[in-house]
């Protein structure tokens, strides 16, 4: 079966350092992967997508990036952090057929508060 | 521009009640409907629904789509203070990103 996995779960960091999330999939090949940020009391807002290998997107423009050097790794990356960085992050992948393609699985989220 | 709007944004409730949470949609290239509950971390999955008219159901829980009028519905009947959550409402886009739009939530609370 398929899992997906991200970490750290939380993190406190100063205003100006830098970050990296990671999330890895397991069970499926050629996810679609995706980085959402979900702030208090609001829905997701999705950041960046990826439909394979080196292949990112980015929804919003912001401080953060992502990179996919691997088929079932997601980074995502920042040189130095802002306040309004702070949030929920969870990673999220979608298979590209079957029932799964037609639903998107989180990973188990990271509360990122930048001080 | 896309949205998915939920309604109501908050809803309190006593053990025992049933409750109907509603999802709008106006999404270009629509391909199915899911349905989340979120509670204090990552949402978790409940429903995906691509057919209008066809109820899906999971214990008290049940969903519906209707692709005529661009919306869904999310009914729990009999509720728990175990049902205290978040449920978040997404479109999600039939194109090879997959992308989605998700609604703001409705924040249900059961009393005892």
């Amino acid at each position: 079966s398929q899992t997906i996995h991200q970490w750290p779960a939380t993190l406190v960091q100063p205003v100006g350092s830098p970050l990296s999330l990671e999330c890895t999939v397991e069970g499926t090949s050629n996810p679609n992967l995706y980085w959402y940020r979900q702030a208090a009391g609001r829905g997701l807002q999705l950041l960046f997508y990826s439909v394979g290998i080196g292949q990112i997107s980015s929804e919003v423009p912001q401080n953060l990036s992502a990179s996919r050097p691997q088929d079932r790794q997601f980074i995502l990356s920042s040189k130095k952090l802002l306040l309004s960085d702070s949030g929920f992050y969870l990673c999220a992948w979608r298979g590209g057929t079957g029932s799964h393609g037609n639903t998107i699985y989180f990973g188990e989220g990271s509360w990122l508060t930048v001080v | 521009e896309d949205k998915v709007v939920q309604s109501p944004l908050s809803l309190v409730v006593h053990e025992g009640d049933t409750v109907t949470l509603n999802c709008s949609y106006e999404v270009t290239n629509f391909r199915s409907l899911l349905w989340y509950k979120q509670e204090k971390k990552a949402p978790t999955f409940l429903f995906m629904l691509t057919s209008s008219g066809i109820e899906k159901k999971s214990g008290r829980l049940s969903s519906i789509l209707d692709k005529k009028e661009l919306s869904s519905i999310l009914n729990i009947t009999a509720t728990q203070t175990g049902d205290s959550a978040i449920y978040l409402c997404a479109a999600l886009y039939n194109t090879n990103a997959g992308k989605s739009t998700f609604g703001d939530g409705t924040t249900l609370t059961v009393k005892p």
